[in-house]
């Protein structure tokens, strides 16, 4: 069975106190894993897409690596506006847009 | 482009009301799903479209039907509320089943 598990589920950091957010996940065959952030009160936003391991993406403080159990959400000096609920989701083998999602990981980064 | 967009944004209803919500998205994305949002369980699959006259049944299906006539419009139909469909209501689209897919921002459904 598919299935993401994130770790863990809340984080508190400092402002630039850097940290990582952790994805495994059980696929069959990975499509491809995504990281979205997701507001209080509003819709999944999408961050990263990775689809082979050894992959890596980077946006402005964030960084996404890929292996082949597992993805990392680095996050690097946050700020206090990188404060979220960060959602990890793969598409499973069949090719039908059908994601599986973990639970997410909430953040509050401090001032 | 308004992307994907979900109406209403909050609904109470009473048990055994039906209700239909309302997605639309104007990027000519093929896949489309509805999910649903509880507190400690995540994002669950309710139902989910490929293209038009193309549905499936995802993960929590029951007590909730679909249909897919445009490839713009994706309603979700709630036949005979309960309480137990209280959550928030995520529509999304993709371009590509393998692709990234955009939400709307969601419905907040209360079935009293």
């Amino acid at each position: 069975e598919d299935q993401v598990t994130q770790s863990p589920e809340a984080l508190r950091l400092q402002e630039g106190e850097s940290s990582s957010l952790n994805c495994s996940y059980t696929v069959s065959g990975l499509r491809g894993l995504f990281w979205y952030r997701q507001d209080p009160g509003k819709g999944p936003e999408f961050l990263f897409t990775l689809y082979s391991a050894g992959e890596e993406k980077e946006k402005e403080r964030l960084k996404a690596t890929l292996t082949k159990k597992e993805s990392f959400l680095h996050i690097t000096a946050p700020k206090p506006e990188d404060s979220a609920t960060y959602l990890c989701a793969v598409h499973g083998s069949s090719n039908t847009g059908k994601l599986i999602f973990g639970q997410g990981t909430t953040l509050q980064v401090k001032p | 482009n308004a992307g994907v967009t979900q109406t209403p944004k909050f609904q109470v209803l009473k048990t055994g009301q039906s209700m239909t919500l309302q997605c639309a998205q104007d990027m000519n994305h093929e896949y489309m799903s509805w999910y649903r949002q509880d507190p400690g369980m995540g994002l669950r699959l309710i139902h989910y479209s490929v293209g038009a006259g193309i549905t499936d049944q995802g993960e929590v299906p029951n007590g909730y039907n679909v249909s897919r006539s445009t490839t713009e419009d994706f309603p979700l139909r709630l036949l005979s509320a309960a309480p137990s469909q209280t959550s928030v209501y995520f529509c999304a689209s993709s371009y590509m089943g393998n692709t990234e897919a955009f939400f709307g921002q969601g419905t907040r459904l209360t079935v009293v």
